[in-house]
């Protein structure tokens, strides 16, 4: 069955130290992955994407994800998280080769410490 | 440019009364999907617009679920005989095919 997983309900960081979101991924096919976010009160926002190429994708934000075949993994990370970080993160997985029908994680809540 | 807008962003109802959801997607956009996120849940696919292509309805949870999409452009959800599980924020998204889907920031239905 086709699914995405995130390990991490909720994730909690300083000010400044690096990230590492997971994200676990069941698919037959080829994949196309995403990685949204969600700000308090705001609608989703693209972070980045993989289609295909290179296996490590840079975003916005200083965000980055690294495609791994092998482990069916897709993990978000940030060297620097900023306090203007803490939303609530979302891994997808498109379904419909291309056709943006995604399937979502349940999502990783990430809290900043000053 | 204007984004996907949603209306209305909260809506409050009575268990067994139906519910409209509207959905304006972003100028010349071919696609428009619905989502639904319940509480402490990830986004779950509910249908899915392509031009004029017959919609891909194998999201909906159950018959009381449907949506149409006017002209190609406006779409509206329905939910009839609302059940308190249908409490969730109901999120639209707009795009041209294969390329990435702009989120609008939802309606949010109560159902009491």
């Amino acid at each position: 069955a086709q699914s995405v997983t995130q390990p991490d309900i909720h994730i909690t960081v300083s000010e400044g130290a690096s990230l590492e979101l997971r994200c676990n991924y069941s698919y037959g096919a080829t994949p196309y992955l995403f990685w949204y976010v969600q700000s308090p009160g705001q609608g989703l926002q693209l972070l980045l994407k993989y289609f295909s190429g290179d296996t490590l994708v840079q975003g916005i934000k200083g965000f980055e994800a690294e495609f791994k075949r092998s482990q069916s993994s897709f993990n978000l990370r940030k060297p620097s998280v900023h306090w203007s970080d803490a939303a609530e993160y979302f891994c997808a997985v498109d379904i419909s080769g291309g056709y943006n029908k995604l399937i979502f994680g349940a999502g990783t809540r990430l809290a900043v410490h000053p | 440019g204007a984004g996907v807008s949603q209306s209305p962003s909260n809506k409050v109802t009575e268990k067994g009364k139906d519910v409209e959801l509207r959905c304006d997607p972003i100028s010349g956009h071919t696609a428009l999907y619905w989502y639904r996120q319940s509480l402490g849940q990830g986004l779950e696919f509910l249908i899915y617009f392509q031009g004029n292509s017959a919609p891909d309805k194998s999201g909906l949870p159950s018959d009381r679920f449907s949506a149409e999409r006017t002209g190609g452009s406006v779409s509206t959800l329905t939910i009839q005989r609302t059940q308190q599980e249908d409490s969730a924020v109901y999120l639209c998204a707009s795009g041209q095919q294969q390329e990435t889907q702009y989120f609008g920031p939802g309606t949010r239905l109560l159902v009491l």
